[in-house]
Order: structure tokens, then C-alpha cells, then sequence
């Protein structure tokens, strides 16, 4: 079983639509992250929190919006995305935050359509 | 920029023989390299990682190999099973959060 939790599994949104993708850990980890992958791709980082604060943007276009509620939580808001941005969202944690090198953990992503 | 090469994109195995998947690393200063197995519509699972003062480490079935000088790494899977099959992503970093993850190698086991 996955220690990462995402929701929803699957999500189909037209280009106007406002969504989020979530993601939950109760490991203790305080580092968060969410990654792009497409098919036949390795996972592409997006952003990175670190103690609840953003520490990496990998120059996202701003309809990706990231927030950190809590050190278990983690979402992406999605607004006026386009069809390029069809693919596997992964969320992965690890176990310090500022500590480098930490194993990262993955959960089981949420696959996006864009219609 | 930081780039990973990984060799090859596909495999193909008897069952019970041994896989090699290699990487090469660009940046001098990239101490940490983990393998993740992803098999078909699941998450990428951590299976193995190495850091920079160590030249080699084994889990069971699985060893990895460190050439700094070089700046290779490799995968080695013996006594291979068909629940092998699966794509497998190096990866490198250096001292920060970010992993600079390799193309992939599509590894096939056949009973």
C-alpha cells in the first residue's frame, strides 16, 4: 500500500474549468513535491515545499497553482489549462525537508484530461 | 546543463538471467543516485540508492555501482523474474530536493 495518498485517480476538465489535485502523507515527512510525467517519460518536477514553504518552482505556468496547508497536505490548483498539460500528476515526499538527498516517495499520481 | 544519459531505452531477458541498465551523469557535484521501478500504470517505487562515498551496495537480487570518475552508475538485477518487467528511471542530484531523472529503460523478463 501507498504511503502517498492522491485524489482523484482520474480527472477529466475542460479548459475552463477550475480543479485541484490533492495529496496526503502521514509519514512525518516535511518535504512535498509534484511532479509532470507523460507517457513513456521520466516524472518532470514542477515544485517543491520544504517545511510548508515553497523552496523550488521549475517555472510553472501560473494556471498551476501549488499550496501546502499543513506539512501532511499538499495541493495543485488548476485553472485555464490546456491540452499539452494532459499527463500523470505524481505527488512524492521526503523525510527532511533542507536536508538533501532524502529518499523520495511516491504516490499513484492522478491522470489528467484536458478536454 | 544537468543531464542524465541512460542505456539502454529497452531490454529484453531470458528469465534467470542477469540485466545491466548504465547512467551517465553530467555534473561533477551530483552525490546521490536513486533507481525507481515504475511498472505500467503505477507509481514510480524507490528500489535502490547510492551515495557518493560509497562505490557499490546490494539489496538481494538488486546492486548498484558508483564510478565517480567516471561518472557512471549501473543497475545490476540477477536471477531476473518476469515481475521484473517494468520501466526503470535512474537519477542524480546534488545536495538539493531535485532529481534529474535518466530517459528510462523499458526492461522485458520472458518465462
Amino acid at each position: 500500500d501507498t504511503e502517498v495518498t492522491q485524489t482523484p485517480k482520474h480527472l477529466v476538465m475542460g479548459m475552463t474549468n477550475k480543479k485541484s489535485l490533492k495529496c496526503e502523507q502521514h509519514m512525518g515527512h516535511r518535504a512535498m513535491y509534484w511532479y509532470k510525467q507523460k507517457a513513456k517519460k521520466p516524472p518532470e518536477l514542477m515544485f517543491v515545499y520544504s517545511y510548508e514553504k515553497l523552496s523550488i518552482n521549475e517555472s510553472v505556468p501560473s494556471r498551476f497553482s501549488p499550496e501546502c496547508p499543513n506539512s501532511s497536505l499538499l495541493n495543485l490548483h488548476l485553472h485555464a489549462l490546456q491540452p499539452e498539460d494532459s499527463a500523470l500528476y505524481l505527488c512524492a515526499s521526503s523525510q527532511e525537508g533542507g536536508q538533501p538527498n532524502q529518499p523520495q516517495h511516491f504516490g499513484d499520481g492522478t491522470r489528467l484530461s484536458i478536454l | 546543463g544537468e543531464n542524465v544519459e541512460q542505456h539502454p531505452s529497452t531490454l529484453s531477458v531470458q528469465e534467470g538471467d542477469s540485466a545491466v541498465i548504465k547512467c551517465t551523469y553530467s555534473d561533477s557535484a551530483s552525490n546521490y543516485f536513486p533507481w525507481y521501478k515504475q511498472e505500467l500504470g503505477k507509481r514510480p517505487q524507490l528500489i535502490i540508492d547510492i551515495r557518493s562515498n560509497v562505490g557499490e551496495k546490494k539489496d538481494q537480487r538488486i546492486a548498484v555501482t558508483l564510478n565517480k570518475t567516471a561518472k557512471h552508475f549501473s543497475l545490476h538485477i540477477t536471477e531476473t523474474q518476469p515481475e521484473d518487467s517494468a520501466v526503470y528511471f535512474c537519477a542524480a542530484s546534488r545536495n538539493t530536493d531535485k532529481l534529474i531523472f535518466g530517459t528510462g529503460t523499458r526492461l522485458q523478463v520472458f518465462p
